[in-house]
């Protein structure tokens, strides 16, 4: 159990377009889903922590009119990257947070963005 | 700031051997920790999560918590060349938050 999906897994786009990557719990649900990116050979950064129904919250320096987060069902978040810029190229991944003891986050598979 | 730390090696271990991951945190309050598997290219796997001081063994893996130490392990019996990926310690913080901070991570390669 605790499998989470992404897609894209893989997306290129031209500079200035807008990139939708949907993460979904398939087989529990979760109230809190959670952004983060990877640049090479760095760790994990958290972007932004998504809960159902109301407003991500965003981690400090992450611009959230850039980055667009929608949790608008218990399976589903979506980020949207918009007006992509080249630095903008990077692994990003989500969570979603399977309840029990201790509450634990699973991830899903990635999405590799490369803006042109 | 609340921070963890891993020595980001890379530590290398023959095949059968036991490799030993370690992982330190600052904060004295936190609650829950995890072991993550990242191969290269790929997103964080759990491998294990622990929250009370001792050992907890899962098949090959054992994690190991010291909270007065603020220290937590990972433990990899019998080392496989399949175990050779970065590995991510991550700690909750506190009961009203389920955020976590990762560490930088340790690569481990098992050499055949």
């Amino acid at each position: 159990g605790a499998v989470v999906s992404q897609h894209p897994s893989r997306v290129i786009c031209k500079s200035g377009t807008s990139v939708k990557i949907e993460c979904r719990s398939l087989d529990f649900q979760a109230t809190t889903m959670f952004w983060y990116r990877q640049f090479p050979k760095q760790s994990l950064m958290l972007m932004a922590t998504s809960n159902e129904g109301s407003k991500a919250t965003y981690e400090q320096g992450v611009e959230k009119d850039k980055f667009l987060i929608n949790h608008a069902s218990l399976t589903l978040s979506t980020l949207t990257v918009t007006s992509a810029h080249p630095e903008d190229s990077s692994f990003y991944i989500c969570s979603a947070l399977h309840g029990g003891a201790p509450q634990t986050q699973y991830f899903g598979p990635g999405t590799r963005l490369l803006v042109l | 700031q609340k921070e963890v730390e891993q020595n980001s090696g890379p530590l290398s271990v023959p095949e059968g051997a036991i490799a030993s991951l370690n992982c330190t945190y600052s904060d004295r309050g936190s609650q829950s920790f995890f072991w993550y598997r990242q191969y290269s290219g790929k997103s964080p796997e759990l491998i294990m999560s622990i929250y009370s001081n001792g050992d907890k063994e899962d098949g090959r893996f054992t994690a190991q918590l010291n909270k007065a130490s603020q220290y937590v392990s990972l433990l990899i019996r019998d080392s496989q060349p399949s175990d050779s990926a970065t590995y991510l310690c991550a700690v909750k913080w506190g009961a009203g938050s389920y955020q976590l901070t990762f560490g930088k991570g340790t690569k481990l390669s098992v050499i055949p």
